[in-house]
């Protein structure tokens, strides 16, 4: 089992829609989650980074973090279609850059 | 605020061979890590380098090495490439302390034949 699992899609939404994509770990260690987005031939971009459990919200984009369960989630409202890449989720313990990633997913937001 | 560089973006080599790859750090940070992205996977950890020194590695072999400078510029070499080494290599900085999320390069793509 991998310890950051994470449907990789794709997953394909009309311009507009709300974007959820989650992520469920098994590490109780990992106490740092991020979210990164990474366009095609590019590096992974930071979008969200969050410590505790709850929720974050920075325009768009909301980050959710629940510990007791082991989850992670993105959302993203009003997707457009510049909101097409590959979305990283990403965990760190207590040794800080050393991260974890899910396999990604696939995100098309067509016009 | 200058972002992390790396070099070159493509790099083609022979089975057997040795390669270098460069990487400079966003300004202002003192760590910088590698990773290592097989098409459709998520990154994986490779080594972080912290005042010179490796400073962690994750599952890889002794075949890969690197270098911080006292600039925090970094390399990556990796001896006897194998076809399973052909990736996008990603190199990522921070700033050692709490509350420092990584920053990544665009990385460097590496193809085996």
């Amino acid at each position: 089992q991998k310890e950051v699992e994470q449907d990789p899609g794709p997953l394909s939404v009309p311009e507009g829609a709300i974007v959820s994509l989650n992520c469920t770990y098994s590490n109780s260690a990992f106490q740092y989650f991020m979210w990164y987005r990474q366009y095609s031939r590019k590096g992974p971009e930071l979008l969200m980074y969050t410590y505790s459990s709850g929720n974050k919200e920075d325009g768009r984009f909301t980050a959710q973090v629940d510990k007791s369960s082991k989850y992670i989630s993105l959302f993203i409202r009003d997707s457009q279609p510049s909101d097409s890449a590959t979305y990283l989720c990403a965990m760190d313990g207590t040794s800080y850059g050393k991260l974890t990633f899910g396999q990604g997913t696939i995100l098309t937001v067509h016009p | 605020e200058t972002g992390v560089t790396q070099s070159p973006t493509h790099l083609i080599k022979t089975r057997g061979q040795q390669v270098t790859l460069r990487c400079s750090s966003q300004s202002g940070h003192n760590t910088v890590s590698w990773y290592q992205q097989a098409l459709g996977q998520g990154p994986q950890f490779i080594f972080q380098y912290y005042r010179e020194e490796e400073n962690g590695r994750g599952n890889f072999p002794p075949r890969f090495s690197g270098l911080q400078f006292p600039n925090y510029s970094s390399e990556l070499n990796v001896n006897a490439l194998e076809l399973d080494d052909s990736a996008l290599y990603l190199c990522a900085s921070s700033q050692t302390g709490g509350d420092s999320p990584l920053h990544f390069g665009n990385g460097t793509r590496l193809t085996v034949t």
